[in-house]
């Protein structure tokens, strides 16, 4: 069945330095969106992204769709304390038609030394 | 809009115990979601519901029941707490239940059985 894998499952980082986290998924994605948690926090939806090759940017965070719609990254330019957390980037488990579930893995925790 | 609301933010029970989480959402969504978090892990869908009177089980649904008598309120029970049931539950809805559809989430309850 489709997996979608994401890595790293932990980084840290000083602050100031760049950061990227990676989800590769074994099919092809109709779409992947992107959530933050913050530390005892509850997720929050940051982007979706649908088209292939689409780049997206939020700031110092820029959002990316590879050309065969298999990958995603996210990338934090020069990372804050207050980019400490959590980010998921859940796929869509389709079973039929439009019916589906949000997968969400683990995630890839970031934590920002300052 | 308060969004999505959970009650009560944090609880204890004893194994054996029988509780509700309360959800409620004001956006008018007909599609509501409960899932569970254990620490360092992503999300797991325990039940849904795509409107008013219709729920499905998710990934991991044994040992909860919900119900969804109105748009805006989708309570999940526990009958009998057992510890593998110590988590964070969170509660979320959406507009649609289709891929790429954002979803909202509420701030979660966390739940100790001891």
């Amino acid at each position: 069945g489709q997996q979608v894998m994401q890595i790293p499952q932990y980084q840290h980082v000083q602050e100031g330095e760049d950061f990227t986290t990676y989800c590769n998924s074994s099919t092809t994605l109709s779409n992947i969106q992107w959530y933050k948690q913050r530390p005892g926090g509850h997720p929050v939806f940051l982007i979706q992204l649908v088209k292939s090759g689409e780049v997206k940017k939020q700031k110092r965070l820029t959002f990316q769709f590879g050309e065969a719609k298999k990958n995603s990254s996210l990338h934090i330019t020069a990372t804050q304390t207050t980019d400490v957390g959590t980010y998921f980037c859940p796929w869509w488990k389709a079973y039929g038609g439009s019916q589906g579930n949000l997968i969400f893995g683990k995630g890839t925790k970031l934590s920002v030394k300052p | 809009n308060a969004g999505v609301t959970q009650t009560p933010k944090f609880r204890i029970l004893k194994i054996g115990q029988s509780m509700t989480l309360q959800c409620t959402q004001d956006m008018n969504h007909n599609y509501m979601y409960w899932y569970r978090q254990d620490p360092g892990m992503g999300l797991k869908l325990i039940y849904y519901s795509v409107g008013a009177g219709i729920t499905d089980k998710g990934e991991v649904p044994n040992g909860y029941n919900v119900s969804r008598s109105t748009t805006e309120d989708f309570p999940l029970r526990l009958e009998l707490a057992a510890p593998s049931q110590t988590s964070v539950y969170f509660c979320a809805s959406s507009y649609y239940r289709t891929s790429g559809n954002e979803q909202f989430f509420g701030p979660g309850t966390r739940l100790t059985v001891l």
